[in-house]
């Protein structure tokens, strides 16, 4: 199956900084989900991105599946932005690869 | 619109009990994705259904069944619980599959085996 490797494993930000998320992945794919997961646990929707760039409001991700890879940004980031950040193509049949996510840390 | 919705929240059960765990998908979703989270494997996929069918399971042990309902909701299901099945159990919806349609996840049940 596919492989997802994400990058970096940790961050730690300042509040008001940027970040940029990085995710690859093994195999072509025809679309790619970024989770936000919060202290509760729960995976929330930040971007069904199969190709080309999204923006949604301080965040956006881009999608290069010829190169195997999307990124995640976030601007001005947030005390509320921190948690684990995980990036899922699906691979092969009806299932989503998750990577080992990027967990992130805002400090005030 | 109602999100996915799981049942319970948190369980806590002794080792060689079964327990069940529910899903409620969103409305008109069919496909319905089951995983499990645990701190040193992460994110596992467990198996997913279809307008009742199982397409896809994944590399686990025979202990862990599910099935999906006519209404689309799924439950699954583990027997003879062993210490190692304490992990987050995640539902996710989808219209049609998660190959090609947005996948939508639930809170999760947190479920403790002592």
């Amino acid at each position: 199956g596919i492989q997802v490797e994400q990058s970096p494993p940790d961050l730690i930000l300042q509040e008001g900084a940027n970040s940029t998320l990085r995710c690859n992945f093994s195999d072509s794919v025809n679309n790619l989900q970024w989770f936000h997961q919060n202290p509760w646990g729960q995976l929330i929707n930040l971007f069904y991105i199969p190709s080309g760039t999204k923006q949604n409001g301080r965040l956006s991700a881009t999608t290069v599946a010829t190169e195997r890879y999307s990124l995640l940004y976030i601007s001005s980031s947030q005390t509320t932005d921190s948690g684990v950040y995980f990036c899922a193509p699906p691979s092969g049949s009806y299932q989503l690869t998750f990577g080992k996510g990027t967990k992130l840390s805002v400090i005030p | 619109k109602a999100g996915v919705t799981q049942t319970p929240r948190y369980l806590i059960k002794t080792r060689g009990q079964q327990v069940t765990l529910s899903c409620s998908p969103i409305s008109g979703h069919r496909s319905v994705s089951w995983y499990q989270q645990t701190p040193g494997q992460g994110l596992q996929f467990l198996f997913e259904y279809f307008s009742e069918t199982q397409r896809n399971k994944g590399n686990f042990p025979g202990r862990f069944s599910g099935r999906q309902f006519s209404n689309s909701r799924s439950e699954m299901n583990v027997s003879t619980l062993e210490l190692g099945d304490s992990a987050l159990y995640l539902c996710a919806s989808s219209s049609t599959g998660p190959t090609n349609t947005e996948a939508f996840f639930g809170q999760g049940t947190r479920l403790t085996v002592v």
